[in-house]
Order: C-alpha cells, then structure tokens, then sequence
C-alpha cells in the first residue's frame, strides 16, 4: 500500500494563477479531508468528502474548491491563487468520519505552495 | 484565537528528562487526538482518547483526557532524542459539527 499520495511536492504560482493539487489513497477509506498548515495556527480544515460525489465546507473553504469522483481520488483546486494562500496542504484519510473509533487518520507528505 | 491552545509553544530539554506538554480548551470535545509531525511530513497519528478521565499509555508516553473533555495532556518519560518533533493536538468540538481542529502544536527538542 502507498498509503495517502500527495503530487506535486513543491509548486510556486504567480497571483491569479490556478492549479490542482492531487491527492490519492489506495486504502479504500470513505472519509478524505485537506488541511492547510500554516506558522503558529495549526493544521485548518478546508474541505471534506464522507465519500464519492459527497463532499462539505470545513473551517477556511473559500478559495478552493473540491470534488470527489471516485473513492480513491480527492483533488484541491486554486481558481485564482492569491498570496494568502501560501501554505503547505495536507490530505488525509479514514475509514469513515468516526475519530470515536480506534480507526487512523493517515495523512500525506504535504505540497509546499508559495502564491507571488 | 485557537479552539484547542497547546503549551509550551517551544520546549528543549536534555536527554534522559521527563516533560509534560498541555492542549487546553473551553469547549467539548467528543474525542481528542494527539499526532507527531517531522519536518517535511504529514502528522502521525499517536493516540485517540474518547472517555473522559481515560489514561492511555504507549511505551515511554502517558496521554489523559480531562474529566470533562476539554483538555488533555501528554507527558513523556527519560525522552529521547527520536522524540524530538512537533507533537499537535486535535479533537472534534461538539458544539462545531464535529468538524476536526488541531491546535498550533509544541515543537519538542530533546538534546543528547
């Protein structure tokens, strides 16, 4: 099992510029969900899916957008990258949204991005 | 401000010590969970504690859960330099719909 595979590891954007941010697991987990990870605040909830064609708002939603068309794949697009959103982006996964369970929640490597 | 404040932000100690780090919080959390994270990596799971007032223990560390579920704590004994690393909390508040939040993490440094 590769686990949660994240591409690319690093990208750099001009302002305005957009992209997507790849995110997959070979698992066969429910629940994916993407973080942003910035200096001193922690890891923030951007979007989820509880499965395919499902996907929710979590804590900082705007200025992505996400879509999940098959169980294993999850990607993150910038429609128009702006500085703020430099950062580095983790993708995770779980069997389901039950952190009640003993179940894990496997994460990424990350995707450095910087916004100029 | 955070939901979930973790303390001390920074702490280097010597190795062989024993440290205790904090994740604090006014609100509920349903289930509370601690991760490490190396640089350059995605966190790593450690523990999830459920029942308030739960001990867990893994090898050299000790997780607690506050009796009301609002805080929790991890302390570790004769650290290592191997558990040198940003160690986080996070936990489902329940008055948020559930939804995950980490707080900011204690950036542990264990000199040999």
């Amino acid at each position: 099992n590769a686990g949660v595979t994240q591409t690319p590891k690093f990208q750099v954007l001009k302002t305005g510029q957009s992209m997507t941010l790849q995110c997959a697991q070979d698992m066969n987990h429910e629940y994916m969900s993407w973080y942003r990870q910035d200096p001193g605040m922690g890891l923030r909830l951007i979007h989820y899916s509880v499965g395919a064609g499902i996907t929710d708002q979590g804590e900082v939603p705007n200025g992505y957008n996400v879509s999940r068309s098959t169980t294993e794949d999850f990607p993150l697009r910038l429609l128009s990258a702006a500085p703020s959103q430099t950062s580095v982006y983790f993708c995770a996964s779980s069997r389901d949204r039950d952190y009640t369970s003993t179940d894990t929640q496997y994460f990424g490597p990350g995707t450095r991005l910087t916004v100029l | 401000t955070q939901l979930l404040e973790q303390s001390p932000q920074f702490l280097s100690i010597q190795e062989g010590e024993n440290l205790t780090v904090y994740c604090n919080s006014s609100s509920v959390f349903s289930s509370l969970q601690w991760y490490r994270q190396e640089p350059g990596e995605g966190p790593v799971l450690l523990v999830t504690v459920v029942t308030g007032g739960e001990v867990k223990k893994l090898k050299r560390l000790t997780f607690q859960f506050g009796d009301a579920r609002k805080d929790s704590s991890l302390h570790i004994t004769a650290a290592q330099p191997g558990d040198t690393g940003l160690y986080l909390c996070a936990g489902e508040a329940v008055y948020n719909n559930n939804d995950m939040r980490f707080g900011a993490g204690t950036r542990l440094t264990v000199k040999p």
